[in-house]
């Protein structure tokens, strides 16, 4: 089955900077790889997703990479504020009977 | 539009107690999901239901859970006899599609604690 590994765990940057989270997938049949974010007490919210079609999607501040070659994707966060402190999980599916597999999470702290 | 609702939001049990969650989707969803989010992990699926029929089960330790979505719409979870691995937070979510290539719309979750 699918698996989504998710780096790294935790991610500390100063107000301002870049933050980039990267994520590989097992199952080339994978197509829709979105991206949650998880503030505390609350369930994961989508920020942006990414299908096979496409190699790059950028939301302002949000961007996502996708290298079906390599099967990773990637997160990337500018100008980072402090209301950008939350978990993030990348996810992956393949559609129809695939599962809708979640990574297990990077927490992203930014240092005012 | 009202999100996916949830209840309750906390729960503490001692083990070998029942206990059972309840989720409202967002109207019109045609999919529903319950996952299992354990503190610092990713949310882990555990049942997907399409309408009221059950698309995937295969990560439901059915010997204690259980899933029903009656009439299509809201959906009930239970977990007896509990132990003490099943604390976590248990995550409802729905889609409108039926394709899992769409996005997901959480509710707040279910936070179990077994003692």
């Amino acid at each position: 089955g699918e698996n989504v590994e998710q780096h790294p765990s935790t991610l500390s940057v100063q107000e301002g900077d870049s933050a980039v989270i990267k994520c590989t997938y097992s199952d080339s049949a994978s197509n829709y790889f979105p991206w949650y974010k998880q503030e505390l007490g609350k369930g994961p919210q989508l920020i942006i997703d990414i299908r096979s079609n496409v190699g790059e999607k950028k939301d302002q501040r949000i961007a996502v990479t996708l290298n079906k070659t390599a099967k990773h994707f990637s997160l990337h966060i500018t100008e980072t504020q402090p209301e950008d402190s939350a978990v993030y999980f990348c996810a992956a599916s393949g559609g129809g009977t695939y599962k809708y597999i979640f990574g297990t999470g990077t927490r992203l702290k930014v240092l005012a | 539009e009202a999100g996916v609702a949830q209840s309750p939001r906390y729960k503490i049990i001692e083990k070998r107690q029942s206990v059972a969650f309840w989720c409202n989707p967002i109207s019109g969803h045609a999919t529903l999901y319950w996952y299992q989010q354990i503190l610092g992990q990713g949310p882990k699926l555990l049942i997907q239901f399409q309408n009221n029929g059950v698309v995937d089960d295969s990560q439901l330790p059915k010997d204690r859970f259980s899933a029903e979505r009656l009439k299509g719409v809201d959906s009930t979870l239970k977990i007896q006899p509990a132990k003490l691995e099943d604390s976590a937070v248990y995550l409802c979510a729905s889609s409108p599609v039926g394709t899992n290539t769409g996005e997901l719309f959480f509710g707040e979750g279910s936070r179990l604690t077994v003692l």
